[in-house]
C-alpha cells in the first residue's frame, strides 16, 4: 500500500526559512515523480512544485519561485521542501502527491496523497 | 495559465440524487482533467483521471466525461458518504491548476 507521510511543519515568522519532508513506502519512488500541492485552511488546492524522479525537471508555481527548493533522496525514498523568505500567504496544509500516468502515458494525475503537515507564518 | 472554472461551487442534493458538477477551462486541454473527492481533515482523493476513467477502488456511480474546455462529473445515485468538495484538476500544462471546487451538501 502506498503512504506518504509529510512532517516538517510548525508556526515560523515572516521571512524565516522551514522545511518539509515526506516520507514514501510501499512503492518504488525512484519510479515516479513527486510534488507538493497545498491547502490554506478553508480554501481551495495549490499546486506548488514538482520534480520529476531523476531530479532532472523540476518546476515551481509562480508564487514561491526562487524562494521554496523541492529536492528528493532516492536512496531515502524521501521528498522535501525548503521554504525560505517565508510569506504570511504561505500560510496552508502542505500535502505531497504522487504523479501517475494513465495506460498511453498521455496525461497524468496526483494519484496518492499524504495527509498534510501545517504550516503556519504568523509574527 | 490555464483556469479552470467549476459549477456551480454549492450544491445541496439528497440521497439517491443525480448530480452533475461541471468544469470548464479556458483553453483546450484534450483529456488532461482529473477530479478528486476531499472531505473535511483529509486529504483529496483522485476519483478520475484523464477525464472518464475510473479510478481502481472507486464506486462505478462517478462518472466523468467530457473533452477540449468542458468536462462533466455525474454522481448517478448519491450516498450518504458522496457529501464532499469535489475538485478538477488539469495536467495538460504546468501550473497544474484546480478548479475552486464544488462543495456538496445535504439538503
Amino acid at each position: 500500500e502506498v503512504h506518504l507521510v509529510e512532517s516538517g511543519g510548525g508556526l515560523v515568522q515572516p521571512g524565516r526559512s522551514l522545511r518539509l519532508s515526506c516520507a514514501a513506502s510501499g512503492f518504488t519512488f525512484d519510479d515516479y515523480a513527486m510534488h507538493w500541492v497545498r491547502q490554506a485552511p478553508g480554501k481551495g488546492l495549490e499546486w506548488v512544485s514538482g520534480i520529476t524522479w531523476n531530479s532532472e525537471i523540476i518546476e515551481y508555481a509562480d508564487s514561491v519561485k526562487g524562494r521554496f527548493t523541492i529536492s528528493r533522496d532516492n536512496a531515502e525514498n524521501s521528498l522535501y521542501l525548503q521554504m525560505n523568505r517565508l510569506r504570511p500567504e504561505d500560510t496552508a496544509l502542505y500535502y505531497c502527491a504522487r504523479l501517475n500516468y494513465d495506460t498511453s502515458g498521455s496525461t497524468h494525475h496526483f494519484d496518492s496523497w499524504g495527509q498534510g503537515t501545517l504550516v503556519t507564518v504568523s509574527s | 495559465d490555464i483556469q479552470m472554472t467549476q459549477s456551480p461551487s454549492s450544491l445541496s442534493a439528497s440521497v439517491g440524487d443525480r448530480v452533475t458538477i461541471t468544469c470548464r477551462a479556458s483553453q483546450s486541454i484534450s483529456t488532461s482533467l482529473n477530479w478528486y473527492q476531499q472531505k473535511p481533515g483529509k486529504a483529496p482523493n483522485l476519483l478520475i483521471f484523464a477525464a472518464s476513467n475510473l479510478q481502481s477502488g472507486v464506486p462505478s456511480r462517478f462518472s466523468g466525461s467530457g473533452s477540449g474546455t468542458d468536462f462533466t462529473l455525474t454522481i448517478s445515485i448519491l450516498q450518504p458518504e458522496d457529501f464532499a468538495t469535489y475538485y478538477c484538476q488539469q495536467s495538460y500544462s504546468n501550473p497544474y491548476t484546480f478548479g475552486q471546487g464544488t462543495n456538496l451538501d445535504i439538503k
